[in-house]
């Protein structure tokens, strides 16, 4: 079954307490991305990847890093986090950024305290 | 920079229409469309790749003016699923960046 998942689905942590969200999907894509949704905001890009090796930043990097060492997997890092990074987060992959839909993972909740 | 969405929300009883518009600040060279129920995933609903295409399965469809750089979502006898928020969204692929953006959204929700 074609998919994106992500872990873990809901997390609670600490300011500062550096943390990582797992994606991963099966149907090699070579375009891959971050968003965050927050009330109001809409879904926003952090990050987006266009193959191995080639990330590039979305509208709002800030506090966030990643990598993307194999096709497969993008993880989504946060070093420091903090109370203002409190939101949804999806993980999402195509084949190319434009011509073809994005298959979403099912989201991450996370709350910083 | 982020399209904009109109109307930002509508109620609907079962069986009316719905048309839903998003508008663009920057060239469109294609247009996603997503539906998403509250706490969920976004879900694919559609792409329009070239001006003047117009798309449907269903009862909802959409078209795209790439002049004009809109395009609009329509659905029809709504049903009670059709109920969530409406995303447009476009990949930027200019000055070497292949951001991908999504419109402001509109809720929409369909009522019995």
């Amino acid at each position: 079954e074609a998919q994106v998942t992500q872990n873990p689905r809901y997390l609670i942590t600490v300011t500062g307490k550096k943390l990582t969200v797992t994606c991963s999907q099966n149907m090699n894509h070579e375009y891959m991305s971050w968003y965050r949704q927050d009330p109001g905001l809409g879904l926003r890009q952090i990050y987006y990847s266009m193959n191995v090796e080639v990330t590039d930043k979305g509208d709002v990097p800030e506090g966030y890093k990643v990598s993307r060492k194999e096709k497969r997997n993008f993880p989504l890092i946060l070093e420091s986090p903090s109370p203002n990074q409190t939101s949804l987060y999806f993980c999402a992959s195509s084949l190319t950024v434009n011509s073809y839909e994005q298959y979403f993972g099912p989201g991450t909740r996370l709350t910083v305290t | 920079q982020q399209p904009v969405q109109s109307p930002q929300a509508v109620i609907l009883r079962e069986g009316e229409d719905a048309v839903i518009n998003c508008s663009s600040s920057k060239a469109l060279y294609s247009v996603h469309w997503y539906r998403q129920k509250h706490g969920e995933a976004p879900v694919f609903l559609m792409i329009l790749l070239k001006g003047g295409e117009q798309k449907g399965h269903d009862k909802i469809s959409a078209s795209f003016n790439e002049k004009k750089q809109q395009s609009s979502l329509y659905l029809t006898a709504s049903q009670l699923s059709y109920s969530g928020t409406y995303f447009c969204g476009t990949g930027l692929t200019t000055s070497g960046t292949y951001k991908y953006i999504f419109g402001t959204g509109t809720r929409l929700k369909v009522l019995a």
